[in-house]
């Protein structure tokens, strides 16, 4: 399968605890995104890389948040110190350059339960 | 301001008919693609449809259809000939062209088909 892969599916972890997610993008995608999706709510952005450099990053990213894209391919997010209020799906996407209009694609999220 | 307004939370239609989700958008910039994509219960973000903002017929897949209204922002996506598998939530999107950087999502319908 060439989609978008994200690792793991299901994460529980105890508040103050560390947790690192994992992307792996299509493989000649060298845009790739983060995005934050809580309960009845739409995808909020959270950062953005086009090969291995972040171009952007949202408010939403506070100091707890890193991001990572060694080598322009996979991409790690980490949350240190987590809250509750971090518990949400998150969502990684990868898009082309090829066109200003390209899709993005996403994978099916990693889904992230603070207690 | 909000950059994308979906003010249908929830739609009931009945199986083999035609539904129209609402969408409005909000930017300056004049150039901008907007997308929709569906998400089912099992979190994967599916895209369906885009429509450039300089593109002069409505976009069409299938039994997806955008109905793009440049003077009033808005770009309702219509499914023709609605199935069971079509019940799941759906997102309106937009990049901006200046950026192009992130896509903004609207909060979503929750589209669910009655046999």
């Amino acid at each position: 399968d060439t989609g978008v892969s994200q690792d793991p599916r299901h994460k529980i972890t105890k508040r103050g605890q560390n947790v690192t997610f994992r992307c792996d993008p299509i493989s000649e995608h060298n845009r790739l995104y983060w995005y934050r999706q809580t309960l009845g709510q739409g995808p909020e952005f959270l950062t953005y890389f086009q090969n291995e450099a972040q171009l952007e990053k949202s408010r939403l990213l506070s100091d707890r948040f890193s991001a990572e894209r060694p080598k322009g391919s996979f991409s790690t997010l980490e949350i240190q110190r987590t809250e509750q209020g971090d518990s949400a799906m998150y969502l990684c996407a990868s898009s082309s350059v090829t066109g200003v209009w390209t899709e993005a694609f996403f994978g099916q999220g990693t889904r992230l339960t603070v207690v | 301001a909000q950059k994308i307004t979906q003010t249908q939370p929830g739609m009931f239609v009945q199986e083999k008919e035609a539904v129209t989700l609402d969408c409005t958008y909000d930017t300056s910039d004049p150039s901008y693609g907007l997308f929709w994509y569906k998400q089912p219960s099992s979190g994967e973000m599916i895209f369906l449809i885009y429509q450039g903002s300089y593109d002069q017929q409505n976009a069409t897949e299938g039994r997806y259809s955008l109905n793009f209204q440049k003077a009033r922002k808005s770009a309702n996506l219509v499914i023709s000939a609605s199935q069971l598998g079509d019940s799941a939530m759906y997102f309106c999107a937009m990049r901006e062209g200046n950026t192009g950087n992130q896509f903004y999502f609207g909060t979503g319908t929750s589209l669910t088909v009655i046999p």
